[in-house]
């Protein structure tokens, strides 16, 4: 079945320890995203790849980085990791089209935890 | 401003009635609508899209769009403890229809 996998599912790592996330999608969407959301939050967009023009919100700490190396693939780098990042990291996917109508999909996410 | 509005609840039905989920948002350029079901430690899963003015069915849900109010809503129908969950609405833009725009969600408690 075509999806959208992320890894780890689970990462600890220590205060200012950096630590990549993963995420792969079989479903040949042309946009990644990458969302962080904590407890009781709606998903808050960090930055997203259409094709391989990157986009990183304003908002987004220069803490956080990305690199999509081809299309399948998405990594978010977080160079040193905060307490305050503890979080859910969510990839989705979308393939956007010139009708501008399309659906977005998530990966099941990956819990962060800083220790 | 892109604002995307929820009740946050918790909205409680009785299992086997209808759970009716709303959302309002700002920009009259918003032009697609979803629907996400998320369980508790679980990722968003997408249960509805809508892109027309009017009511549209999948099973137990009808999702309503009404662009002239700029709401959208959710109806589940013969509600079931499984339905139970946080429900976020997102929107994506006529302008800028690479970016969706989520609320922060309503929590459904089915009552067996």
């Amino acid at each position: 079945d075509a999806m959208v996998i992320q890894n780890p599912r689970y990462q600890v790592t220590q205060f200012g320890k950096p630590v990549t996330l993963s995420c792969s999608q079989t479903l040949n969407h042309n946009v990644m995203y990458w969302y962080q959301q904590k407890s009781s939050q709606a998903p808050k967009l960090l930055f997203h790849y259409y094709d391989k023009d990157f986009n990183n919100e304003a908002d987004t700490p220069d803490n956080f980085q990305s690199r999509r190396p081809n299309t399948s693939f998405c990594f978010l780098d977080i160079r040193s990791p905060g307490l305050g990042d503890a979080a859910m990291y969510l990839c989705a996917t979308s393939r956007v089209e010139l009708a501008g109508r399309y659906e977005q999909y998530f990966g099941p996410g990956t819990r962060l935890t800083v220790t | 401003q892109k604002e995307v509005e929820q009740n946050s609840g918790p909205l409680s039905v009785p299992e086997g009635a209808i759970a009716s989920l709303n959302c309002t948002y700002s920009d009259r350029g918003s032009q697609s609508f979803f629907w996400y079901r998320q369980y508790s430690g679980k990722s968003p899963e997408l249960i509805m899209f809508i892109y027309s003015n009017g009511d549209k069915e999948d099973g137990r849900f009808t999702a309503q769009l009404n662009k002239a109010s700029q709401y959208v809503s959710l109806l589940i129908r013969d509600s079931q403890p499984s339905d139970s969950a946080t429900y976020l609405c997102a929107v994506s833009l006529s302008y800028n229809f690479n970016k969706f725009y989520f609320g922060s969600g309503t929590k459904l408690n089915v009552k067996p």
